[in-house]
């Protein structure tokens, strides 16, 4: 167990509808990730946050958006939901230090079906 | 971009010692490189890092050679529950302006048979 939590663990919806996945990072920790795995893509890097900055963004689409929230936990909306939107979503938390190498703790996913 | 290349898969058996490589052109001079494992349905698990020459903890040794082009990692006698994927990770500080963008490989699917 890593320490971070995302809520929900499964979701099913259907193509244009919007959604919010949920990610609690590990406790003293400042920065959250969001990845997308998908089969063809592998692990994408959408976009990470620190202490409710955006830090450093990634192949995040624009119908995609996050934040995080004063209580340092992180909601990642996706919206006008396609079939290739269809996969494992990651978050990850460190520390942060300054940089992107930090070791990142990564949460349980949350798998996406997009119908 | 710095972009990764690693071997789509690798087969061994218990007992023998695997490395796995991964090529990264363009990596920037700050940047380290880090290897994560995954099981099916979980998220990755931090294994090493490294920035150059050898790096070793309790589980894995991590070579980088002085032109940090590509890097190695070595896992010592492996056992049937070592059978994950592995990812290389760059930190790429080149990208977009911003703090960064963070490049993993398509990872190595290790098989390790008895």
């Amino acid at each position: 167990d890593s320490g971070v939590t995302q809520t929900p663990k499964h979701l099913i919806t259907a193509t244009g509808q919007r959604v919010t996945l949920r990610c609690s990072p590990r406790s003293g920790d400042l920065s959250v990730y969001w990845y997308q795995q998908s089969l063809d893509q592998g692990l994408q890097f959408l976009i990470q946050y620190y202490n409710g900055e955006e830090r450093a963004k990634g192949n995040i689409l624009e119908r995609f958006s996050a934040q995080q929230f004063p209580d340092l936990h992180s909601e990642l909306n996706l919206s006008s939901l396609e079939l290739g939107d269809s996969a494992l979503y990651f978050c990850a938390s460190s520390v942060f230090s300054g940089g992107l190498q930090e070791t990142q703790y990564f949460g349980p996913g949350t798998r996406l079906l997009v119908l | 971009l710095a972009k990764t290349t690693q071997p789509i898969s690798m087969d061994s058996y218990e007992g023998q010692e695997v490395n796995i490589t991964c090529s990264h052109n363009n990596i920037a001079t700050n940047d380290y490189i880090t290897w994560y494992q995954q099981f099916p349905s979980q998220g990755p698990r931090f294994i090493i890092q490294g920035y150059k020459t050898k790096v070793t903890n309790e589980v894995a040794s991590l070579f980088i050679p002085a032109d940090r082009k590509s890097s190695t990692l070595s896992l010592p006698r492996v056992s049937l529950s070592d059978t994950a994927v592995y990812y290389c990770l760059v930190g790429d500080s080149n990208y977009g302006g911003s703090q960064g963008n963070l490049i993993f490989g398509k990872g190595t699917k290790l098989s390790v048979k008895p």
